[in-house]
């Protein structure tokens, strides 16, 4: 079965300095992995995904992911946070089984950026 | 272009009780799927369909059925609520591929008292 971790709850970065939110993943097969952002209150926003070919992808907002098969990781990152990036991120990779499109969600980080 | 629509946005009902949660896209998605999300615990599918008269069983199913009698409509039915089941449900949509991003609704945050 496939499943995704992010192993920290909470991230903290002050605005300006670059960010990190991480996720791991496991699955069979080859991956294709999203990234979404939740603001208070909303549904889920797509912010970019991996399907194949450079292991750098880049999204909305200034954000970037970074694929890394060996490590099986696909960190997002953005190199100058604003206050505004503040809310709950997600990673998600695509399920293999049951039609292979449905999708299987980390637990989610929370990133402030503290002004 | 709206999107995905949930309608209504906030309900409390009390045990027992039955509802039908609406869900609209109009993007002509063939996917459209349930989630429950509760704190730490991320998002969890409840029901999927792949199109019109398809639809299938998630990982927590169990309280809840679907229908999806049209591409563009996707209700998911609470049988006989329980408070286990205050949550917080998002409705999402998107064509077919395993490439295919979902779009999501705002959600309906639902209290079972």
């Amino acid at each position: 079965a496939q499943s995704v971790a992010q192993p920290e709850d909470q991230v903290n970065v002050a605005e300006g300095n670059p960010l990190t939110v991480k996720c791991t993943y496991s699955v069979s097969g080859n991956p294709y992995l999203f990234w979404y952002v939740q603001y208070p209150n909303r549904g889920l926003q797509f912010l970019l995904k991996y399907i194949t070919g450079d292991n750098l992808v880049k999204g909305s907002y200034g954000f970037e992911a970074e694929f890394n098969k060996s490590q099986t990781s696909f960190h997002l990152k953005k190199p100058s946070a604003l206050v505004s990036d503040s809310a709950l991120y997600f990673c998600a990779v695509r399920d293999t089984d049951n039609y292979g499109q449905n999708f299987v969600f980390g637990p989610g980080t929370r990133l402030s950026v503290l002004p | 272009n709206a999107g995905v629509t949930q309608t209504p946005k906030f309900q409390v009902l009390k045990t027992g009780q039955s509802m039908t949660l609406q869900c609209a896209q109009d993007m002509n998605h063939e996917y459209m799927s349930w989630y429950r999300q509760d704190p730490g615990m991320g998002l969890r599918l409840i029901h999927y369909s792949v199109g019109a008269g398809i639809t299938d069983q998630g990982e927590v199913p169990n309280g809840y059925n679907v229908s999806r009698s049209t591409t563009e409509d996707f209700p998911l039915r609470l049988l006989s609520a329980a408070p286990s089941q205050t949550s917080v449900y998002f409705c999402a949509s998107s064509y077919l591929g395993r490439d295919q991003p979902q779009h999501f609704g705002d959600g309906t945050r639902l209290s079972i008292l």
